[in-house]
């Protein structure tokens, strides 16, 4: 069954700083990804997802995450981080069988000092 | 309206009451989805529905019993609760027949059970 791994459940960094979430997949095929971005008492936001089509997938807020099949994974990055990107952030992956079921990591909640 | 809504947002329940979630999809979508979120625990699966044929039941307790009458509505009945069932209930639906599409989440039920 697919996975995904994310390491560091929480991640504090310096306002302007750079971000890096880490997420590992294990798939025997390419899979399909994404990562999601949570506020308080709210849904799951879409931040990006990877299709197969470019590697490096641009997405809202200023984010972005590559795929690295050597590696198996979906690192999401920002250049600057701002106040206001503190939040949980998920990333998961889609099993493109029948069920079209997405399986999420175990998320990694990011705090942004000012 | 457009998107994933879900109602209520809050609810309280005692263990021996009887209540339903509801949630509505404006996008179209084939399938839907209830996901369990749980302080400190990672997004579970709970089940999938694809044109209106229940796909996955990821073991859970019979307690939870989901109805999906057409392809934009879905229910989650609720009975004899325990309080480890207090949770962030999440509604999710996708186009469901091909891979690499996302998931649109609604805000959630904040679900307490006393």
């Amino acid at each position: 069954a697919q996975s995904v791994t994310q390491l560091g459940s929480h991640v504090s960094v310096s306002e302007g700083a750079l971000v890096l979430l880490r997420c590992n997949y294990s798939s025997s095929v390419p899979p399909y990804l994404f990562w999601y971005v949570q506020y308080p008492n709210q849904g799951l936001q879409l931040l990006l997802k990877y299709t197969s089509a470019a590697t490096l997938v641009k997405g809202i807020n200023g984010f972005e995450a590559e795929f690295k099949k050597s590696e198996t994974s979906f690192h999401l990055t920002k250049p600057s981080a701002h106040m206001s990107d503190a939040a949980e952030y998920f990333c998961a992956v889609s099993e493109t069988s029948g069920t079209y079921k997405y399986i999420f990591g175990t998320g990694t909640r990011l705090k942004v000092l000012a | 309206e457009t998107g994933v809504t879900q109602t209520p947002r809050h609810l309280v329940m005692g263990m021996t009451n009887k209540k339903s979630l509801k949630c509505e999809q404006h996008l179209g979508h084939n399938a839907m989805y209830w996901y369990k979120q749980s302080a400190k625990k990672p997004l579970e699966l709970m089940f999938v529905y694809n044109f209106k044929e229940q796909t996955e039941n990821n073991s859970v307790p019979s307690r939870f019993s989901p109805e999906c009458p057409n392809s934009s509505h879905l229910f989650l009945h609720l009975h004899t609760l325990q309080p480890e069932d207090s949770a962030l209930y999440l509604c999710a639906s996708s186009q469901g027949r091909e891979g690499g599409t996302e998931a649109f989440f609604g805000q959630g039920t904040r679900l307490t059970v006393v």
